[in-house]
């Protein structure tokens, strides 16, 4: 079955430490997209990347990091910047093209700093 | 301004009732908009894409007024399984950004 898969679901970050949340769909699409959600809020986006090797800041950047070297992959890396990282991460793709698409997430990453 | 939003609610709703809310975005840019539903926890999920001036699937019907830059979504004959959290998502003109609302809450009661 085609899909996005997020993992792990839950993590556990240490105050100061770097965790990489994983993030890979068999879907061919090309863009895909970092989201973080707070309790009761809506999505803000992290970083998203449209091509392989080409990634742009979204709006809260600051405080993570991403890569893209295979379409499949975008893992995004919560470095100790972050100085509020308990939250809600949920990864999308969607083609790109000039026309209206549809975005699929993955089930999401639940972080929380102990 | 944020660009793009939603009365965060809650809509208390009667089981069989109607409700409609708005979304306004900011953009004029924008080309299209989506309504997607989350439920608690879980990822969101896309209840209807809004093209031209709008679209009917079943019981929702989902309404995109330019003038005034607002977009709309109507539930008829409310269900309980209808309460959850509807996001409304703007889409970038170049087509490779989506901007999300704060969401609405539903809550649909017996």
């Amino acid at each position: 079955d085609g899909g996005i898969t997020q993992s792990p679901k839950y993590l556990f970050r240490k105050e100061g430490q770097n965790v990489t949340l994983s993030c890979e769909q068999n879907l061919n699409h090309d863009a895909m997209y970092w989201y973080r959600q707070d309790p009761g809020q809506g999505l803000r986006l992290i970083y998203y990347s449209q091509i392989v090797n080409d990634f742009q800041k979204g709006d809260i950047a600051e405080g993570y990091s991403v890569s893209r070297e295979k379409k499949e992959s975008f893992p995004l890396t919560v470095t100790s910047a972050q100085k509020n990282p308990t939250a809600f991460y949920l990864c999308a793709s969607m083609t790109v093209w000039t026309g209206i698409t549809e975005a699929f997430f993955g089930q999401g990453t639940r972080l929380t700093v102990v | 301004r944020k660009e793009v939003e939603q009365d965060p609610g809650p809509f208390n709703v009667p089981e069989g009732a109607t409700v409609a809310f708005n979304c306004t975005y900011s953009n004029s840019a924008s080309q299209s908009f989506f309504w997607y539903r989350q439920d608690c926890r879980k990822e969101p999920k896309l209840l209807m894409s809004v093209y031209s001036s709008g679209n009917e699937d079943g019981r929702f019907t989902a309404q995109l007024n330019r003038a005034s830059q607002y977009i709309s979504l109507l539930i008829r004959d409310s269900k309980l399984s209808d309460s959850a959290t509807y996001l409304c998502v703007g889409q970038g003109a170049a087509g490779n950004k989506l901007t999300f609302g704060g969401g609405t809450r539903v809550l649909v009661k017996p």
